[in-house]
């Protein structure tokens, strides 16, 4: 079964401090991404990547960067938190492909910033 | 820009058939409609995919009409645990690449 591994389920930081959610997949999935979820919001795409290296933005970018130095690890990078930027934090891969396909999410990082 | 809209929540008995209607008025000729259910504390979990007419597995099943504007998630005889968010889900193209663009979802409540 597909895997997808996020390094913390809980995480409490202060504002200005530097953040890092990193998340791990195992089945040598091409496509790798980060939503936020919010109360009534549904799921919003940050940052998504479609190779190594590689990253594009998603609708809501602002004051996040990624990494993708290896294909399995994506990490979501917050420079300097901000108390809106509470929120639980979803990594998700897939293969690569026209369609949808299926997108095998983590159990999501719920970060609070004070 | 591929969009959907879903009711915002909907609430059931145990052992009713409960159906939910997507509307994706402007999917693109090749995009696939994707379901997925996500309870508290957890990601998103696949359901169904289909493309056109019924798609059925042993969770659900996706009835989807000729013009593809809509698609119904159809989940027989629900029981309490399938109490859960499900997101009705195509795809948006931009500039090249393929987004998996969700909606803001429907909140299933089944009661006893």
């Amino acid at each position: 079964d597909v895997k997808v591994t996020q390094s913390s389920r809980y995480l409490v930081k202060r504002t200005g401090e530097k953040v890092f959610l990193e998340c791990v997949q195992d089945m040598d999935h091409e496509n790798m991404f980060w939503y936020r979820q919010d109360p009534g919001l549904g799921l919003r795409l940050i940052y998504f990547s479609y190779d190594v290296k590689m990253k594009e933005k998603g609708d809501i970018p602002e004051g996040y960067s990624v990494s993708r130095e290896k294909k399995e690890r994506f990490s979501l990078i917050l420079e300097s938190a901000s108390t809106n930027q509470t929120s639980m934090y979803l990594c998700a891969s897939s293969t690569r492909g026209r369609d949808t396909g299926e997108l095998f999410f983590g159990e999501g990082s719920r970060l609070t910033v004070l | 820009l591929a969009k959907t809209t879903q009711p915002i929540s909907m609430d059931s008995y145990e052992g009713q058939e409960v159906n939910i209607t997507c509307s994706h008025n402007n999917i693109a000729t090749n995009d696939y409609i994707t379901w997925y259910q996500q309870f508290p504390s957890q990601g998103p979990r696949f359901i169904i995919q289909g493309y056109k007419t019924k798609v059925t597995n042993e969770v659900a099943s996706l009835f989807i009409p000729a013009d593809r504007k809509s698609s119904t998630l159809s989940l027989p005889r629900v029981s309490l645990s399938d109490t859960a968010v499900y997101y009705c889900l195509v795809g948006d193209l931009r500039g090249g690449s393929y987004i998996p663009t969700f909606g803001r979802g429907t909140s299933l409540i089944v009661h006893p």
